[in-house]
């Protein structure tokens, strides 16, 4: 079975300053790996997700996100946050499993960007 | 709609009542999920479908919970004889493809029992 770790439930950081969002997994097999982001009230929307090919992956709103496979890791990062990126991130992970893809999620990082 | 869409976005109730949550998923995807998500916790996978197969129910909690997808459409996910536990934001997703389990989620609907 797979799993997912988010070391960090909140994380509070200064608006223009660089952060980073700790996600590490375990599977046993290939995984696709996701970030969701949840605004209040509302729902989750994709960020960014590695399938395959280069390791280094830019989402929406300037969010990277760095697949490494020896380490099991795929931290986000943002080199200057704004206001406006306060909400609720999500690492998941998709791997195929009895004939069906399963989808595991972390349990949340509480981004909280202060002026 | 061009996205999923959820209803009723907010629904109180009593203990002891039954409450339908209605998903209407994104036109042609084939792949439904329901997750639940309780107040400061991560999301907890309740149901999958996928076209005609047998949905995949491991994450349903107890017996008072079951969900249906007519027509390879619109699901509804019923929760009987609700207890004050079951409060939470209730999730759905679709998803277009079985090939990378990327997730369309809607805005959910948030359930209170008083």
């Amino acid at each position: 079975a797979q799993s997912v770790t988010q070391l960090d439930s909140q994380v509070p950081v200064f608006e223009e300053a660089p952060v980073e969002l700790r996600c590490n997994y375990s599977s046993s097999v290939s995984v696709y790996l996701f970030w969701y982001v949840q605004y209040p009230n509302q729902g989750l929307q994709l960020l960014l997700k590695y399938l395959s090919g280069s390791t280094l992956v830019k989402g929406i709103n300037g969010f990277e996100a760095e697949f490494n496979k020896s380490q099991t890791s795929f931290h986000l990062r943002k080199p200057s946050v704004h206001i406006s990126d306060t909400a609720e991130y999500f690492c998941a992970v998709s791997v195929w499993d009895t004939g069906r893809r399963a989808l595991t999620f972390g349990s949340g990082t509480r981004l909280q960007v202060q002026p | 709609g061009a996205g999923v869409s959820q209803s009723p976005s907010n629904k109180v109730t009593e203990k002891g009542k039954d409450v339908e949550l209605r998903c209407d998923p994104i036109s042609g995807h084939t792949a439904l999920y329901w997750y639940r998500q309780s107040l400061g916790q991560g999301l907890e996978f309740l149901i999958y479908f996928q076209g005609n197969s047998a949905p995949d129910k491991s994450g349903l909690p107890s017996d008072r919970f079951s969900a249906e997808r007519t027509g390879g459409s619109v699901s509804t996910l019923t929760i009987q004889r609700t207890q004050q536990e079951d409060s939470a934001v209730y999730l759905c997703a679709s998803s277009p493809t079985l090939d990378t389990g990327e997730l369309f989620f809607g805005e959910g609907s948030r359930l209170t029992v008083l």
